[in-house]
């Protein structure tokens, strides 16, 4: 099976630089994803590791380690904006193929 | 117009009553999805379907089915509403050649059942 690990909630100040973790454990690993999802809204993508290193995406960065089962997401500049829900999701391929697992997310609060 | 429109967007039911929701789109995706979302449990995977003759199960299909009826329509059923399925509904479409296969999501249809 699948599993993934990712706070439950985080707390940052404007302005300031704010790194969501996700960790997960899964065979045939074929990509990691992160989306945003602000409060009764849908989830929008932000970014894709397939390969291990970082992303950067204007503001956005996301970091993946494949030995260490371990992805980040870097939200640099923080506005009140980006207070949502941050979900990682893993792609696995399966002999059924691709599977794609989301984490709880992570609901972060952007405070002045 | 948004690129995959559900409906309706709320609804309240009854125990025992049949549910369909829709979903359409607009961005001539060949994949589209069905997920729930409930608090705690993260997004989870009910029914899809790579092409209108293609339906397949999700983790948690039991108590719904589907329907294709083209390749921009996707409905989900519940043919006896139970209150467990409470929750918040996304359909949601990508596209095959996408090597990262993206999915772009509805807006949601709340569901809550009495």
């Amino acid at each position: 099976g699948q599993n993934i690990d990712q706070p439950t909630e985080m707390t940052a100040t404007e302005g300031a630089i704010v790194q969501i973790n996700c960790t997960y454990q899964t065979s045939g690993f074929n990509g990691l994803f992160w989306y945003q999802q602000h409060a009764g809204e849908a989830p929008t993508f932000l970014s894709y590791n397939v390969l291990d290193g970082l992303e950067e995406k204007g503001r956005f960065s996301s970091f993946l380690s494949r030995s260490k089962g371990y992805s980040y997401l870097l939200l640099k500049e923080l506005q009140m904006k980006d207070s949502a829900s941050y979900l990682c999701a893993v792609r696995s391929f399966t002999g059924g193929g691709n599977k794609l697992t989301f984490g709880t997310g992570t609901q972060l609060k952007v405070e002045l | 117009d948004a690129d995959v429109t559900q409906t309706p967007r709320n609804r309240i039911t009854k125990t025992g009553k049949r549910i369909m929701l829709e979903c359409s789109q607009t961005k001539g995706h060949d994949r589209m999805y069905w997920y729930r979302q409930d608090p705690g449990l993260g997004l989870r995977l009910i029914y899809y379907s790579f092409d209108v003759k293609d339906i397949n199960k999700g983790e948690i299909s039991d108590g719904y089915s589907v329907s294709r009826q083209a390749q921009a329509k996707f409905s989900l059923s519940l043919e006896s509403a139970i209150p467990n399925q409470t929750a918040l509904y996304f359909c949601a479409t990508s596209a095959t050649l996408s090597g990262a296969n993206v999915l772009t999501f509805g807006a949601g249809s709340r569901l809550t059942v009495l």
